[in-house]
């Protein structure tokens, strides 16, 4: 079965520090990854998605991650972190036709 | 182009209260729906997905049920709240061919079962 694992429940950076925000995944089939934000009292956004083609992935926000099937990873970067970034993020796995098998979860906290 | 309307956006309700939290989509026809429920300090728990009309599946035995009276619509229903019930409830939907490539959520609720 198809498996999310993300390293570290809460994640702090100092204002201007590079964001790594772990993602590792188990997968049957030929993965789609996906990153999503969830601000506070709000909904889940798609930040970026991999499905075929590129493995380095540029989303929104100066977001980007790479797949590494080697390394069944999918992290999230951004060099430079901004107090705007402060959030949840959710790495997730498409399992099939009909489901995302989501990771736990890892709050992203900003120092300035 | 497809937008994801959920209501309420807050509710308090009452321990034995029913329940109705209403999800519609616009601009797709016969997509995958979903509820998830994300208790505070937890991450996202699967409630239940359709695939199309009448077509239920449910993810978690609870006080919670699921129907799709219509082709964009998906309401999460409970005759009797629980303390347990309360938390963020998101609505979401996919296209429904393929590989799920993206999955659109909306705005959630917040329950309060006080």
């Amino acid at each position: 079965a198809q498996s999310v694992t993300q390293l570290g429940s809460h994640v702090s950076v100092s204002e201007g520090a590079l964001v790594l925000l772990r993602c590792n995944y188990s997968s049957s089939v030929p993965p789609y990854l996906f990153w999503y934000v969830q601000y506070p009292n709000q909904g889940l956004q798609l930040l970026l998605k991999y499905t075929t083609g590129a493995t380095l992935v540029k989303g929104i926000n100066g977001f980007e991650a790479e797949f590494k099937k080697s390394e069944t990873s999918f992290h999230l970067t951004k060099p430079s972190a901004h107090m705007s970034d402060a959030a949840e993020y959710f790495c997730a796995v498409s399992d099939s036709n009909y489901q995302l098998i989501w990771g736990a979860g890892t709050k992203l906290i900003i120092k300035p | 182009s497809q937008t994801i309307h959920q209501w309420p956006a807050t509710l308090v309700q009452p321990v034995g209260s029913p329940l109705s939290l209403e999800c519609t989509v616009e601009g797709t026809s016969n997509p995958n729906l979903y509820w998830y429920r994300q208790a505070a300090g937890r991450g996202l728990q699967l409630l239940f997905y359709s695939v199309g009309i009448g077509q239920i599946s449910s993810e978690v035995p609870q006080n919670l049920s699921a129907s799709r009276p219509q082709d964009r619509q998906f309401i999460l229903s409970s005759k009797k709240l629980l303390l347990s019930d309360s938390g963020f409830y998101l609505c979401a939907w996919s296209a429904s061919w393929g590989q799920i490539t993206e999955a659109f959520f909306g705005q959630g609720t917040r329950l309060t079962v006080v």
